[in-house]
């Protein structure tokens, strides 16, 4: 069965500084990879996804990911964080055929502060 | 466009009641995804529905259901309340059922069960 890992619950950074949420996978052949954002009482946002046309993904509002088969792993990136970054991210991994259903990291919260 | 609706936001039941949870897709999207989240078990997936047929199903008890209509919309349906099944309910809506089309997540169901 696939899974993801996401290392450390809560990710706390100074505004400006870089964001590095960590995300491994566990899967027997490369999965399709996404990762998530959600603010207080929203639903899910989609950052970004892997689906093997390119390792370095980039996604919306300045974040990126790079897909990493030697290391399974597929962190989050952002060179410089915003106060308005605050939020949960998560990370997920879908098989590569067949039905669509991801399966989700526990999140990480990520704290902004000025 | 219009985003995935999920009606209501927030429902209060009682232990032993049931309930329904309603989701409307964007136009045309003929995919339906449930998840569930929770604090301790984190988003969990529920079932998947692609042109009224039930795809795939998580690991749930039978007394989670759920159902598609012609026009995509979809519903689900709790019986016999516990208080366990408190959580945000989620549902997803994507155009196909591959794993490589992106899923639109509507706003939740807050679910408290008193």
């Amino acid at each position: 069965a696939q899974s993801v890992t996401q290392l450390g619950s809560h990710v706390s950074v100074s505004e400006g500084a870089l964001v590095l949420l960590r995300c491994n996978y566990s899967s027997s052949v490369p999965p399709y990879l996404f990762w998530y954002v959600q603010y207080p009482n929203q639903g899910l946002q989609l950052l970004l996804k892997y689906t093997s046309a390119a390792t370095l993904v980039k996604g919306i509002n300045g974040f990126e990911a790079e897909f990493k088969k030697s290391e399974t792993s597929f962190h989050l990136t952002k060179p410089s964080a915003h106060m308005s970054d605050a939020a949960e991210y998560f990370c997920a991994v879908s098989p590569n055929s067949g039905y669509s259903t991801l399966t989700f990291g526990k999140g990480t919260m990520l704290l902004v502060s000025p | 466009k219009a985003g995935v609706t999920q009606t209501p936001r927030y429902l209060i039941k009682t232990r032993g009641q049931q309930v329904t949870l309603s989701c409307s897709p964007i136009s045309g999207h003929r995919s339906v995804s449930w998840y569930q989240q929770t604090p301790g078990q984190g988003l969990q997936f529920l079932f998947e529905y692609f042109s009224e047929t039930q795809r795939n199903k998580g690991n749930f008890p039978g007394r989670f259901s759920g159902r598609q209509f012609s026009n995509s919309r979809s519903e689900m349906n709790v019986s016999t309340l516990e208080l366990g099944d408190s959580a945000l309910y989620l549902c997803a809506s994507s155009v196909g059922q591959g794993p490589y089309t992106e899923a639109f997540f509507g706003q939740g169901t807050r679910l408290t069960v008193v």
